[in-house]
């Protein structure tokens, strides 16, 4: 059974039209990632909650939020999307003794 | 500044020629070196984790191996099912945030 749930599997949006991703989990983990991921290149975190602690990665542009209601889900906001923004964006979780990261099976967003 | 180099960037095997993925790291403090897996269009899944130099770890035709300064992922009798690309990881900073390596594409043919 799929621990760390995306939606939707795929995205398509306009030009400066902004976009929202969901990421679930069922592990309890305390700590959630997001990862962006183009095309043969390897994922580049953008953000991380440790619980409610928001942490911003210093070349993550500000085009990019994040929320964190509660524990099982955290959400992905794209203000204005661009077409550099077209992606695979991977959410990921970790909280276990040896803190390996857990991933979903991804959003592919498509920006027209 | 930490980082992490695989290669080749796309192998080509037959089903059943045996070979090896390379992932050099440059990190201050190994807490670990992370192998996943991913396949098209899905997100990356865990393989291993290794902590320290010497240290080995096997899963069906998988094996991993660290050393000091790079790790290998040799993939024995492999088969198509086994195409994929293949992630090396290492932490970095805080709260674990992984630095990626571009990843090795595998291909194996019938």
């Amino acid at each position: 059974d799929a621990m760390v749930i995306q939606n939707p599997r795929y995205q398509v949006t306009q030009f400066g039209k902004p976009v929202t991703l969901s990421c679930s989990q069922t592990l309890n983990h305390n700590v959630m990632y997001w990862y962006q991921q183009k095309s043969s290149q390897a994922p580049k975190l953008l953000f991380h909650y440790y619980d409610k602690d928001f942490n911003n990665e210093a070349d993550t542009p500000d085009n990019f939020q994040s929320r964190r209601p509660n524990t099982s889900f955290c959400f992905l906001d794209i203000r204005s999307p661009g077409l550099g923004d077209a992606a695979m964006y991977l959410c990921a979780t970790s909280g276990g003794a040896e803190d390996i990261q857990y991933f979903g099976a991804g959003t592919r967003l498509s920006v027209l | 500044e930490d980082q992490v180099t695989q290669s080749p960037e796309a192998l080509r095997l037959q089903e059943g020629e045996s070979s090896s993925l390379n992932c050099s790291y440059t990190v201050s403090g190994l807490r670990g070196l992370f192998w996943y897996r991913q396949d098209p269009g899905k997100g990356p899944e865990f393989l291993f984790t290794l902590y320290s130099a010497g240290e080995e770890k096997e899963k069906e035709r998988l094996k991993a191996t660290l050393t000091k300064k790079e790790s290998f992922l040799h993939i024995t009798a492999p088969k198509p099912e086994d195409s994929a690309t293949y992630l090396c990881a290492v932490p970095s900073g805080g709260y674990n945030k992984l630095i990626f390596g571009a990843g090795t594409r595998l291909a194996v043919h019938p």
